[in-house]
């Protein structure tokens, strides 16, 4: 089982509409949650960090659920600026310091006009 | 306030041959990442650099070494180049001890033919 699962899509979705994005971490011991966004032959850029409380920055809302090892993310009001891979990131703390990212597969995002 | 740099920008090599890929942080940041991303994947953890040491090793054989400088600025060397090692590599800066979040630089595409 691969440690950080996403459906890979396409999700193809009218502008203006609603799209919600999940994926599960199979490690338990994961203590860092993010969602990276990464445009054709770019690097992945920080979306957000995603806290057990919620958290919302504008037309995206990131939510965790440890219990069920599940994130989600929420893409409100889409705009064509949204197409994009997102891709959902896990991480470790150790020995003082932030240990390297687990990334999904990542979760192709395509809004039609 | 430069962000996370790489160079090259593109590479091509031949099968046996041996590269080296260059990271500078962004300001303020000790920590250096770096990751392999081959097509339609999410990128890899390879290693991390942190105080001149490698703080931490993915799944990544022996061919694969690094090395950090007292300028925090890091180097990803790889021998006896295989086809399969064909991806982008990118290199992400953070600040250990102060917080999660890693910044990528926009990644060296290397091409081994």
């Amino acid at each position: 089982r691969k440690e950080v699962e996403q459906d890979p899509g396409p999700f193809n979705v009218p502008e203006g509409a609603t799209v919600a994005f999940n994926c599960t971490y199979s490690n338990s011991a994961s203590q860092s949650f993010f969602w990276y966004r990464q445009d054709c032959r770019k690097e992945p850029k920080l979306l957000m960090s995603v806290y057990s409380s919620g958290n919302e920055d504008g037309r995206f809302t990131a939510q965790l659920n440890r219990a069920s090892q599940y994130i989600s993310l929420l893409i409100r009001d889409s705009k064509l600026s949204d197409s994009a891979t997102y891709l959902c990131v896990v991480g470790r703390y150790s020995g003082g310091g932030a240990d390297g990212l687990t990334f999904g597969k990542g979760t192709h995002l395509i809004i039609q006009p | 306030d430069a962000g996370v740099t790489q160079s090259p920008t593109h590479l091509i090599k031949t099968r046996g041959q041996q590269v080296t890929l260059r990271c500078s942080p962004k300001s303020g940041h000790d920590t250096v990442s770096w990751y392999q991303q081959a097509l339609g994947q999410g990128p890899q953890f390879i290693f991390q650099y942190y105080e001149e040491e490698e703080r931490q090793r993915g799944n990544f054989p022996d061919r694969f070494s690094g090395h950090q400088f007292p300028n925090y600025s890091s180097e990803l060397n790889v021998n006896a180049l295989l086809l399969g090692d064909s991806a982008l590599y990118l290199c992400a800066s953070s600040s250990l001890g102060q917080g999660y979040e890693q910044y990528f630089g926009p990644g060296t595409r290397l091409t081994v033919t």
